[in-house]
């Protein structure tokens, strides 16, 4: 069975702060590993990762891919309140199917 | 710009009751699908519509039913209602079949009494 696990389940820092976020996954046929932002309601795409290695950046936001130790980290540096959400992981396998984790929920304090 | 659209955002049954939420895309994507949300479960695969015509069950099918009414439209019903079935319910659609990037409706909660 596909598992996808994110940690930590919840984390509390303080404006400033850098954070990482982790997402493990045990898969059949990995395609790609994808970050999303949830918010108050839909999530939104952050990042898609296929090839160890290769660092994906979007302003403060950073992901990179292990396929050999079979993880992904996303970190956010400079945290501001509007990155208070939860950031889930999905892992695309070869038989159409998008398995997430639980999802990590961010809370940063003023 | 509407993206996925979703009705309705918030719907009360009763056990055994039935209903259709409803969920259509104006980004000409092909695929279309349906999860649920439950706390400490993560976003867990209901059904999916790979391209107009064709359904397939996901992760938690057990409950509901599809419709792929046309390339826009993808409908969820639920026959007979059951508190099992108390969760947030989001629509998504892609450009391909789980391909990349999937956009989200803004999320249907249904409470099952």
């Amino acid at each position: 069975e596909d598992k996808v696990v994110q940690s930590p389940l919840s984390l509390v820092v303080h404006e400033g702060d850098t954070v990482t976020l982790n997402c493990s996954y045990e898969v059949t046929n990995f395609r790609s590993l994808l970050w999303y932002k949830q918010e108050k309601k839909a999530p939104t795409f952050l990042f898609m990762l296929t090839s160890s290695g290769i660092e994906k950046k979007s302003g403060r936001l950073s992901s990179i891919l292990d396929k050999k130790e079979l993880f992904s980290i996303l970190n956010i540096t400079a945290t501001q309140t509007g990155d208070s959400a939860i950031y889930l992981c999905a892992v695309e396998v070869g038989n159409e199917k998008l398995t997430f984790g639980t999802g990590t929920r961010l809370t940063i304090i003023p | 710009n509407a993206g996925v659209t979703q009705t309705p955002k918030f719907q009360v049954l009763k056990t055994g009751q039935s209903m259709t939420l409803q969920c259509a895309q104006d980004m000409n994507h092909n695929s279309m699908y349906w999860y649920r949300q439950d706390p400490g479960m993560g976003l867990r695969l209901i059904y999916y519509s790979a391209s107009e015509g064709t359904t397939d069950k996901g992760e938690v099918p057990n409950g509901y039913n599809v419709s792929r009414l046309n390339k826009r439209e993808f409908s969820l019903r639920l026959e007979s209602a059951a508190p099992s079935q108390t969760s947030v319910y989001f629509c998504a659609s892609s450009l391909m079949a789980l391909t990349g990037e999937l956009f989200f409706g803004e999320g249907s909660r249904l409470t099952v009494l």
